[in-house]
């Protein structure tokens, strides 16, 4: 085990349907991520946390929302998805965000989330 | 923005034989991480190097960072089934985020 755990592991849910997702480490870590891996584009990063501040957006579709109410914790509200939003979402974090000094991400298991 | 491209894509190999990835930034690197990926698993990581031109070993893995710290290399000497997964890099960003490369699927025929 990394110390990142999400729940759930798998996820089916239909295009109408309001799922979350959850992230939750106790390593102490500052910085929080989720990244989205599918085949067509693996390791893509859609929101970084820092100290509970949301440092980084990459341009992610509204329909998905996080939420970090604390440094250990760390949700993705789903809303409406796409059967192409079907993928693996992994959480990760690390002890700050990652600098030439800085350590290494640790991921959760991730959750595999299909859309129909 | 800033880009980290990594290839092969994919590599087969037959067991006892080596492989290499490479990876490469079109931006100076904080430093250089990486990761191995087990089929079904999620991304571990192995190293991280931060000084230009430092070289790290793991038992079979040898670990490179380019001298102007914008490309890295992983080298497995006689592979092993084990060695089966992918293998991602990851370079330092300006902003202090991580940027993956897109991995190396690595196969190995026993």
């Amino acid at each position: 085990e990394t110390g990142v755990t999400q729940t759930p592991r798998h996820l089916v849910m239909g295009m109408t349907n309001k799922k979350s997702l959850k992230c939750e480490q106790h390593l102490g870590h500052n910085a929080m991520y989720w990244y989205k891996q599918s085949a067509k584009k693996p390791l893509e990063l859609m929101f970084v946390y820092n100290f509970k501040e949301q440092t980084e957006n990459n341009s992610v579709p509204s329909r998905f929302s996080p939420e970090c109410p604390n440094s250990s914790h760390l949700f993705l509200h789903l809303h409406t998805l796409q059967p192409e939003d079907s993928a693996l979402y992994l959480c990760a974090s690390s002890q700050d965000l990652a600098t030439s000094w800085d350590t290494e991400a640790f991921f959760g298991q991730g959750t595999r989330l299909t859309v129909v | 923005g800033q880009q980290v491209m990594q290839i092969p894509q994919y590599q087969h190999v037959q067991e006892g034989e080596d492989f290499t990835t490479y990876c490469n930034s079109s931006t100076t690197l904080s430093n250089i991480q990486w990761y191995k990926q087990r089929p079904g698993g999620h991304p571990v990581f192995l190293i991280q190097l931060v000084k230009s031109g430092e070289v790290k070993k793991q038992k079979r893995l040898t670990f490179q960072f380019g001298e102007a710290k914008k490309n890295s290399s992983l080298h497995i000497t006689a592979t092993q089934t084990t060695d089966v997964g992918t293998y991602f890099c990851a370079g330092g960003g300006s902003q202090g985020n991580l940027i993956f490369g897109k991995g190396t699927k690595l196969s190995v025929k026993p």
